[in-house]
């Protein structure tokens, strides 16, 4: 599966969307781009997950760019509820495990 | 709602006990993890499994083992608990297809005194 890279940190205040940024620049062409959260040492949420096409669901927007070497997760009214370690994740093959990098933690301010 | 179950929810034991950290779901998921997290720190892949009677080392190595005897059942066991397997332990399960979602239990946190 293809390395991600993300900042670190990324503080958002709430009310305004916030942007998660995602580098895969060595992802393949039948790689998925997964995102998941983890609030608080609670086991991680499913967010979204994307191919090639922009993706929104009730949670987030997944912008995907053309040539797929990055992502973009958007939360489009942050909460402080939103605060929690965001992790991008890219996986392929049916026979992929499922590894985590150290992701983003996002502090949603008031 | 995700049917992944993990009990118990913590757990303090003294040093030398053998202990097992229960993880079932209820979803006919043929994958399972187990992962371990210090606090504040990544979750890595201790074991995981492709179905019945399948065991796969992860990538950080773990002293604790594995066995995957029915589909919906997945125990990690320490034989001679240490201080140092002091951590949070999260199980999750996904079908086969990997272009479907994971689900995550609650974890166990296990203390070892």
């Amino acid at each position: 599966d293809a390395k991600t890279t993300q900042p670190p940190s990324m503080d958002c205040a709430e009310g305004r969307a916030a942007n998660l940024p995602c580098n895969h620049s060595t992802i393949s062409g039948n790689e998925y781009v997964y995102w998941y959260r983890q609030i608080h040492s609670q086991g991680p949420q499913y967010i979204i997950h994307g191919l090639k096409n922009n993706e929104t669901n009730e949670m987030a927007s997944l912008i995907i760019t053309e040539d797929r070497k990055s992502s973009t997760l958007i939360l489009p009214h942050a909460t402080l509820r939103d605060t929690a370690v965001y992790y991008c994740i890219v996986r392929g093959t049916s026979g992929s495990r499922l590894t985590f990098g150290e992701g983003t933690q996002l502090t949603v301010n008031p | 709602e995700a049917d992944i179950y993990q009990t118990p929810r913590y757990l303090v034991i003294g040093t030398g006990k053998k202990i097992t950290l229960e993880c079932s779901q209820t979803m006919g998921h043929d994958k399972m993890y187990w992962y371990q997290q210090d606090p504040g720190m990544e979750l890595h892949l201790i074991h995981y499994s492709y179905g019945v009677n399948s065991t796969e080392k992860g990538d950080l190595s773990s002293e604790s083992t594995v066995s995957r005897i029915r589909t919906e059942h997945f125990p990690l066991t320490l034989e001679s608990a240490r201080p140092s397997h002091t951590s949070q332990y999260l199980c999750a399960s996904s079908e086969w297809d990997s272009y479907t979602e994971a689900f995550f239990g609650q974890g166990t946190r296990l203390t070892v005194v």
